[in-house]
């Protein structure tokens, strides 16, 4: 059975203070590495595809990497804003399935 | 507006009584997924389709089947439920060239309850 770890479970920090959680997955039979967001009483939403060893992509103050051959994904989030707090989601994709990591909840004090 | 919807969005029932959540999406997207939100599991995948008539076990299959007679729906069916599966379930979809690789839209959830 797949397995994908995520760490830490959960994050406290405060206002703008730049954070970052691991996500770690099988290095064999790698399609893709998904990134979401989650907010409580709302749906997943993507933050970032990664299908590439060496993968970089950003999106404001958020950022990830990916090395496929470790098998390891980091995302960072930069100066942290209470709109920040959320479950962040990382997925490992091989062909149609995939495969969710249990989060990092990130709560942000202003 | 892009989006993705399930019916219904809550339903509480009895064991053994045969329902349907309905999953529709408007962006012609090939892909698409069903997934189970359980306390301390995470999203578990059920059922996926890589495209019309293609349907493939996902890592929680048993209890469920789906089919994908049109590529705009995905309906989830529990032929005889039971408490186990009380649960809140996602529908995805996504671009698929190569399906996995492609960042997936949500529904908005559908919070099942068998009594």
């Amino acid at each position: 059975i797949l397995n994908v770890e995520q760490s830490p479970q959960s994050l406290h920090v405060q206002e703008g203070d730049s954070t970052n959680f691991t996500c770690s997955f099988p290095s064999s039979n790698f399609y893709a590495l998904h990134w979401y967001r989650w907010e409580t009483a709302k749906s997943p939403e993507a933050l970032f595809v990664m299908t590439l060893n060496g993968d970089e992509k950003k999106k404001g103050r958020i950022s990830a990497t990916l090395n496929t051959k470790e098998g390891y994904s980091y995302l960072y989030i930069k100066g942290s804003q209470p709109e920040d707090s959320a479950t962040y989601l990382c997925a490992f994709g091989s062909q149609g399935n995939l495969i969710f990591g249990k989060g990092t909840k990130l709560s942000v004090k202003p | 507006e892009a989006q993705v919807t399930q019916n219904p969005r809550y339903l509480i029932t009895v064991t053994g009584k045969k329902l349907t959540v309905t999953c529709s999406q408007n962006m012609n997207h090939e892909y698409m997924s069903w997934y189970r939100q359980d306390p301390g599991l995470g999203l578990r995948q059920i059922y996926y389709s890589m495209n019309v008539e293609v349907t493939d076990k996902g890592d929680v299959p048993e209890g469920y089947k789906v089919s994908r007679k049109e590529k705009r729906n995905f309906p989830l069916i529990l032929e005889s439920p039971s408490p186990n599966q009380t649960s809140l379930y996602f529908c995805a979809s996504a671009w698929a060239s190569g399906g996995a690789y492609n960042e997936q839209f949500f529904g908005p959830g559908t919070r099942l309850t068998v009594l």
